[in-house]
C-alpha cells in the first residue's frame, strides 16, 4: 500500500522551460512534506519543503504547492537548467499511531531530464 | 559542517554471510534514522534513534537486522546472516531535535550491499 505516490517515473524539459514534478499522497494525517534530489550513487539532498498549513513555499527557482482537499503536491523548477537533471522523491511525515512521527515516508521517484 | 557519512559505499558479501554498516551522523543530531531502497522502488524507513534510544522500529524487515547506537553517536546497522533480498542500498539520515520544528533529516551518501 504505497501512501505516496509519483506517477511519472520520468520527465524530459526544455532548458529554461518550466519543469512540474506532480505527487500525491493518501494518509489524511502527513502534515509536512518534502523534496528530495538525488545523483546517482550520491545521497538524497534535501530540496524544499512545506508545512500543510500552507498552499505554497518558495526558495529561488523552486516553488512547492500543496492542494490539501486533492492530496496532492507539485514542485515547480522554473527556469530549468541542466544541472537539475536527477532524480526528485517526494516525501512525507506524518503522525503515526505509536512509533516515531519523524519517519519520512518516500515515493519511487521521478527521473528529470533538461535538454540543453 | 560535515555531512552525513557512511562506511563502506559498496559491499559484496555471499548469502549466509555477516555485513556491519555504519553511520556517523551530523555533529548534534540527536536523531538518526536508516532506510533503505531495493531495486529502484522508493526509499523506505527502518528505524529511528533518539540518541542511543530507539524511537520506532518498525520498518525493520525482520530479526536478522539489528541497529545500534552507542553513546548516542554513530550507528550500525548488522546483517546475520545476509539473505539475496538484502540487496539494496542502504541510507543513513540524521536531523537535529525536533522542538524547533525542524523536519528536514539530511543523507548520507548510501551503502550498496550486494548479497550474492
Amino acid at each position: 500500500d504505497q501512501q505516496v505516490k509519483q506517477n511519472s517515473p520520468s520527465l524530459s524539459v526544455q532548458e529554461g522551460r518550466i519543469s512540474i514534478l506532480n505527487c500525491d499522497y493518501t494518509n489524511s494525517m502527513f502534515d509536512y512534506f518534502l523534496w528530495y534530489k538525488k545523483y546517482p550513487a550520491e545521497g538524497p539532498t534535501f530540496l524544499i519543503s512545506i508545512s500543510s498549513i500552507k498552499d505554497k513555499n518558495e526558495d529561488g527557482r523552486f516553488t512547492v504547492f500543496l492542494n490539501k482537499s486533492a492530496k496532492h503536491l507539485s514542485l515547480h523548477i522554473v527556469p530549468s537548467q541542466p544541472g537539475d537533471s536527477a532524480v526528485y522523491f517526494c516525501a512525507a511525515r506524518g503522525h503515526n499511531s505509536g512509533g516515531s512521527n519523524y519517519k519520512l515516508t518516500f515515493g519511487k521517484g521521478t527521473l528529470l531530464t533538461v535538454n540543453p | 559542517e560535515a555531512g552525513v557519512t557512511q562506511f563502506p559505499s559498496h559491499s559484496v558479501i555471499e548469502k549466509g554471510q555477516t555485513v556491519t554498516l555504519r553511520c556517523d551522523p551530523i555533529s548534534g543530531h540527536d536523531n538518526l534514522y536508516w532506510y533503505r531502497r531495493v531495486m529502484g522502488k522508493e526509499i523506505k524507513f527502518l528505524l529511528h534513534f533518539v540518541k542511543e534510544s530507539k524511537q520506532d522500529e518498525s520498518g525493520m524487515p525482520n530479526n536478522r537486522f539489528l541497529a545500534e547506537r552507542t553513546g548516542g553517536t554513530y550507528s550500525t546497522l548488522k546483517v546475520q546472516p545476509a539473505e539475496l533480498e538484502d540487496s539494496g542500498v542502504y541510507f543513513c539520515a540524521s536531523s537535529p531535535d525536533g522542538a524547533g520544528l525542524v523536519w528536514e533529516q539530511y543523507f548520507g551518501p548510501g551503502t550498496r550491499l550486494t548479497v550474492t
